[in-house]
């Protein structure tokens, strides 16, 4: 059984770019949260999806977005990236309260 | 909102040893508090959680005690060894179901 995968592992982005980052939830989990975490600090909640939409979202700008599909994976989408987007996105999957991470994407910007 | 604080930021221990990173909590609706090891280029994974309705949970070298009085939990490792070396998170969540992380500890044990 694969645990939650993410896709790209590693990014480099200029400032002013756009990207978008993938996620694949653990088999049976059916909510996908996404957390930025900066370096040394621990993770800082983005925001959830279930059933295809946004439930709660953390402290984070519009440009922060997201898509859930219809077979529960998601995506991450960061618009105009700042130099302080630079971080690991973590992708997390859940079919309860407790969270499984995936590996995350190492997003650099330029 | 929820703020988890953890203590202490790095520590250092010999191979055998015990290892107890302590965390606090804000809120006191809080009643789930998982604890993550993350290595090195790694997501972070779940290694215990307790719910508020239990004082202690153990599970092998490892346990974790919560004080709700207090709003306090730990991480107590026993017998550590050079595979334990990490960066832990403590984490605290309540209705929202969304954690609340500390910022970590990084433990190295030294062989």
């Amino acid at each position: 059984d694969a645990g939650v995968t993410q896709s790209p592992t590693h990014l480099i982005k200029t400032r002013g770019q756009q990207v978008t980052l993938r996620c694949s939830p653990k088999s049976g989990h059916d909510t996908v949260s996404w957390y930025q975490q900066a370096l040394g600090q621990g993770p800082q909640f983005i925001f959830q999806y279930y059933e295809e939409e946004e439930r709660q979202r953390g402290n984070f700008p519009d440009r922060f977005s997201g898509h859930q599909f219809p077979n529960y994976s998601s995506e991450l989408n960061v618009n105009a990236l700042l130099l302080g987007d630079s971080a690991l996105y973590l992708c997390a999957s859940s079919s309860d309260r407790t969270q499984y991470f995936g590996p995350g994407t190492r997003l650099t910007v330029l | 909102g929820e703020n988890v604080e953890q203590h202490p930021s790095t520590l250092s221990v010999q191979e055998g040893d015990s290892a107890v990173i302590k965390c606090t909590y804000s809120d006191s609706a809080s009643n789930y508090f998982p604890w993550y090891k993350q290595e090195l280029g790694k997501g972070p994974q779940l290694i215990i959680d307790i719910r508020s309705n239990v004082g202690e949970k153990k599970d092998q070298r490892i346990a974790v005690t919560l004080n709700k009085t207090a709003k306090h939990f730990s991480l107590h490792i026993t017998e550590t060894q050079p595979e334990d070396s990490a960066v832990y998170f403590c984490a605290a969540s309540g209705g929202s179901y969304i954690p609340t992380f500390g910022r970590g500890t990084s433990l190295i044990v030294h062989p």
